[in-house]
């Protein structure tokens, strides 16, 4: 069975600071890997996509790799900023059941 | 203005209820998701649909059902069998499941058992 696991669990950094949130995965047969962010009391935001045959993702300030083999990807936030506060999540889609498996998530505060 | 819709935002049962939490896409996705989340934690598979009339049990199904007789609705129904249904549920969307197909989620709905 697919887990997900997400490390830090928490992070509060000063405004600014680039960082870098990860995700590890125990089965390395997935279709695709997906960042979402959370706010508190809302649904998901997808931010990006990674197919599995693809190794990164960028959007704006976001960059987020992939490594099927070692199971592991991550998400990197440059310059980051107050409104960057929320909880990210990571999930997986195998091949096998095609709905996602997700992480606990990364709460992350950005101190202004 | 696409989306997809949950309702109520905030849903209050009494234990033996079973209560019924509405999920609508304008967006023309065939599958369609239902995830529990509790405080603190990811995101856990309910059920989900890759199609109109079937669905699939998730890790979680014991306690719920759900019906998909129409492309744009996905119903979930706690019944009076979960035994801790207090929870954040949310609805999620994809046109497809192959490995482009990005899933989009609703605001969700929050109930609570009195």
């Amino acid at each position: 069975k697919q887990e997900v696991t997400q490390i830090p669990a928490a992070l509060s950094v000063p405004e600014g600071e680039n960082l870098v949130l990860n995700c590890s995965f125990t089965d390395s047969a997935i279709y695709n890997l997906q960042w979402f962010r959370q706010d508190p009391g809302k649904g998901l935001t997808s931010l990006l996509l990674i197919q599995s045959s693809q190794r990164e993702q960028t959007s704006g300030r976001l960059n987020a790799s992939l490594d099927k083999s070692s199971g592991r990807s991550t998400l990197y936030i440059a310059a980051s900023q107050p409104g960057d506060s929320a909880t990210y999540l990571c999930a997986v889609m195998d091949t096998g059941r095609r709905a996602l498996t997700f992480g606990s998530g990364t709460r992350l505060q950005v101190q202004p | 203005d696409g989306g997809i819709t949950q309702s109520p935002k905030y849903l209050f049962r009494k234990e033996g209820q079973n209560v019924t939490l509405s999920c609508e896409q304008n967006l023309n996705h065939d599958a369609m998701y239902w995830y529990r989340q509790d405080p603190g934690q990811g995101l856990r598979l309910i059920y989900y649909s890759q199609i109109v009339n079937d669905f699939q049990k998730g890790d979680i199904a014991e306690g719920y059902s759900v019906s998909r007789e129409k492309k744009e609705s996905f119903p979930l129904t706690v019944t009076s069998a979960q035994k801790n249904p207090t929870a954040f549920y949310l609805c999620a969307s994809s046109a497809g499941t192959g490995t482009g197909n990005e899933q989009f989620f609703g605001p969700g709905t929050r109930l609570t058992v009195l």
